[in-house]
């Protein structure tokens, strides 16, 4: 089962534009993650933003969390043509031993 | 420090037979989490181990076990395989901080087709 819908599925965007991607899940969660995957491989930890929190910085990431509404985005500024990847958000449910995938958003960035 | 690792990186079977796949978790960390990627597609949860245990099963058949070794390594078993079960195999481990899950560091994964 998934948790989280990420919304686009996919982006395709110029060097240097910002990319904006959003994620929303349907209980209440311990902690929302961001999760990067470069060509079908092995995933890579981003950022971890916990349910007390709204708002969450790391280089070129921002992520923020919207409890109220169930929802998560996740902005990567400046973008180069490096960040061209899967992005997934995953969430710890309250009670739920599980980490938790949402469907994914696929940025392209052109160079 | 070396990351987790998996093997086989690729695996063929052929429908009907078991495939075994392989974890070695990050030193330290006492949970290990299967997932099962099915090309194109999000991450499906499998099984998640702890301190030996199985903590938490996905919505998969009981053909998909596994278990987790005094060492926190880990084995995933598919029995019975069928061609919907060709997927790239996900695992993670993660240190427990407070009964909290935090951050899952991946391997590479195993590529499995059956044919």
């Amino acid at each position: 089962s998934q948790q989280g819908e990420e919304d686009p599925q996919a982006l395709s965007i110029q060097e240097g534009e910002n990319a904006t991607m959003n994620c929303s899940y349907k209980t209440s969660i311990n902690n929302l993650q961001w999760y990067r995957q470069n060509s079908g491989r092995g995933l890579v930890h981003l950022i971890l933003i916990r349910s007390n929190e709204r708002e969450k910085h790391s280089g070129r990431l921002r992520v923020t969390l919207d409890t109220s509404k169930k929802s998560s985005s996740l902005l990567i500024t400046a973008s180069r043509a490096a960040d061209t990847a899967s992005y997934f958000c995953a969430t710890v449910e309250t009670g739920r031993r599980a980490l938790i995938f949402g469907s994914g958003t696929r940025l392209q960035v052109q160079p | 420090e070396a990351g987790v690792t998996q093997s086989p990186t690729h695996l063929i079977k052929t429908r009907g037979q078991q495939a075994t796949l392989r974890c070695s978790p990050i030193s330290g960390h006492t949970s290990v989490y299967w997932y099962q990627q099915a090309l194109g597609l999000g991450l499906q949860f499998l099984l998640w181990y702890d301190e030996g245990e199985e903590r938490n099963r996905g919505n998969f058949p009981p053909r998909f076990s596994g278990r987790q070794f005094p060492n926190y390594s880990s084995e995933l078993n598919v029995n019975a395989l069928e061609l919907e079960d060709s997927a790239l195999y996900l695992c993670a481990s993660s240190p427990r901080k407070q009964g909290m899950i935090t951050e899952a560091f991946f391997g590479q994964g195993t590529r499995l087709t059956v044919v």
